[in-house]
């Protein structure tokens, strides 16, 4: 399967516990996004990556989120002393270097912090 | 705030009739109108999207009605299956972010 894959599928967590969540985007997609979805809401855009860069964050991305995207492929998303609030699921997404171009998404993390 | 609205929150239609959905947007900057189906615990797969330069796009049964002067779109859904039953999310994007809506779940009935 070439598509967008993201891990782990589910976490669950502790309050105040750090998580990370990995993406590996298709292959040869230069832009890589991550989103926020909450139950009955549709995503929403917390920052993306031309390759190894990080071009625009979201202001739903507090300072307690980090991303990186280290060699311009897979990407990781941190989220340090995690709150209830922070449960949702955690979409990546992934498109060709023009803007417009069509975003492919991942099945998502669940998280659940507790 | 939302940046695109959509309607109905949900819908429910008969075995092979017509879904429709509509979503509206004030920021003429969008170019680009995409809509997404979502089954529970997956990520959201395209379906069809449109750009603002042509007023309609048909694939299969899925069609993109697109008005630029009232900054509306509507996903036509012909001949619904039960397998179609699913969220749907009309979004609009203006360089990286796509802004969604907040979704339309559709049940069809057999």
């Amino acid at each position: 399967d070439t598509g967008v894959s993201q891990d782990p599928r589910h976490k669950i967590t502790k309050r105040g516990q750090n998580v990370t969540f990995r993406c590996d985007p298709i292959s040869e997609h230069n832009r890589l996004y991550w989103y926020r979805q909450t139950l009955g809401q549709g995503p929403e855009f917390l920052t993306y990556f031309q390759n190894e860069a990080q071009l625009e964050k979201s202001r739903l991305l507090s300072d307690r989120f980090s991303a990186e995207r280290p060699k311009g492929s897979f990407s990781t998303l941190e989220i340090q002393r995690t709150e209830q609030g922070d449960s949702a699921m955690y979409l990546c997404a992934s498109s060709l270097n023009h803007a417009g171009e069509t975003q492919y998404f991942g099945p998502g993390t669940r998280l659940l912090v507790l | 705030q939302q940046q695109v609205k959509q309607s109905p929150q949900s819908l429910i239609v008969q075995k092979g009739g017509i879904s429709i959905i509509n979503c509206a947007y004030e920021n003429t900057a969008f170019d680009y109108f995409p809509w997404y189906q979502q089954f529970p615990g997956k990520g959201p797969a395209l379906l069809i999207a449109i750009r603002p330069d042509v007023s309609e796009k048909k694939e299969g049964r899925f069609t993109i009605s697109f008005n630029k002067s009232a900054k509306q779109f509507s996903l036509h859904i012909m001949d619904s299956q039960p397998g179609d039953s699913a969220t749907y999310f009309c979004a609009a994007n203006s360089g990286y972010a796509l802004n969604f809506g907040k979704g339309t779940s559709l049940l069809v009935t057999p």
